[in-house]
């Protein structure tokens, strides 16, 4: 099965600064390449993804870059806002199997 | 579109007894549902992948006579925790993905904490 790694664990930022998070993945047959955001007692919600045939996507503040010749791709989130700061988990995926998630990256942002 | 109910969201009950949680996909049909479980400040983990009409498939270490699964519909799925015991006591959270739709993508509820005394 997938082995998903995720770093770092906890990350903390200022306002207004950019935050990268990365996730090294085991299966080379995994295809897509979502991440989500997760806020205390929420369910977890798609924030963006990637599918295989690029190598990076964005939208506003957020960009995922995808490098699947070393299996990893980030989250990067620019000029950071309070309300930002969440769990994030990526959960790389061959697409039909169950999504299986990171560890998780606690994000905050100090104002 | 794509919203995915639970219910209750949350819920108190005495050890022993057995609480069942409802997955309702409210806009689609969904023929896969999944089900994990999230303990305080860790990930969700995988319990089960319960498919329309047949039997569930459990992860590893998930006992199935103790987390029963129905998913008599396209638009429902049921987990039953039987015999409830205080490790137990979690945040559940159901997904399902689109019949016909695009095969990677999973919709989430928005959970349900369960607390055993």
């Amino acid at each position: 099965g997938e082995n998903v790694e995720q770093h770092p664990s906890t990350l903390s930022v200022q306002e207004g600064d950019s935050a990268v998070i990365k996730c090294t993945y085991s299966d080379s047959a995994s295809n897509y390449f979502p991440w989500y955001k997760q806020e205390l007692g929420k369910r977890p919600q798609l924030i963006i993804d990637i599918r295989s045939n690029v190598g990076e996507k964005k939208d506003q503040r957020i960009a995922v870059t995808l490098n699947k010749t070393a299996k990893h791709f980030s989250l990067h989130i620019t000029e950071t806002q309070p309300e930002d700061s969440a769990v994030y988990f990526c959960a790389p995926n061959s697409g039909n199997t169950p999504l299986v998630f990171g560890k998780g990256t606690r994000l905050s942002v100090i104002a | 579109g794509a919203v995915v109910s639970q219910h209750p969201s949350r819920v108190i009950c005495k050890s022993g007894t057995s609480v069942k949680i409802e997955c309702r996909s409210l806009d689609f049909q969904a023929t896969t549902m999944f089900w994990y479980r999230q303990f305080p400040k860790k990930s969700l983990m995988l319990m089960a992948t319960s498919n329309e009409g047949s039997k569930a498939t459990y992860e590893q270490g998930v006992e199935k006579d103790k987390f029963l699964i129905n998913h008599a519909s396209l638009t429902l799925s049921t987990l039953t925790v039987t015999s409830a015991h205080p490790e137990d006591s979690s945040f559940y959270i159901c997904s399902a993905r689109v019949a016909g739709g695009l095969e990677e993508t999973q919709y989430f509820g928005p959970g349900t904490r369960l607390l055993v005394l």
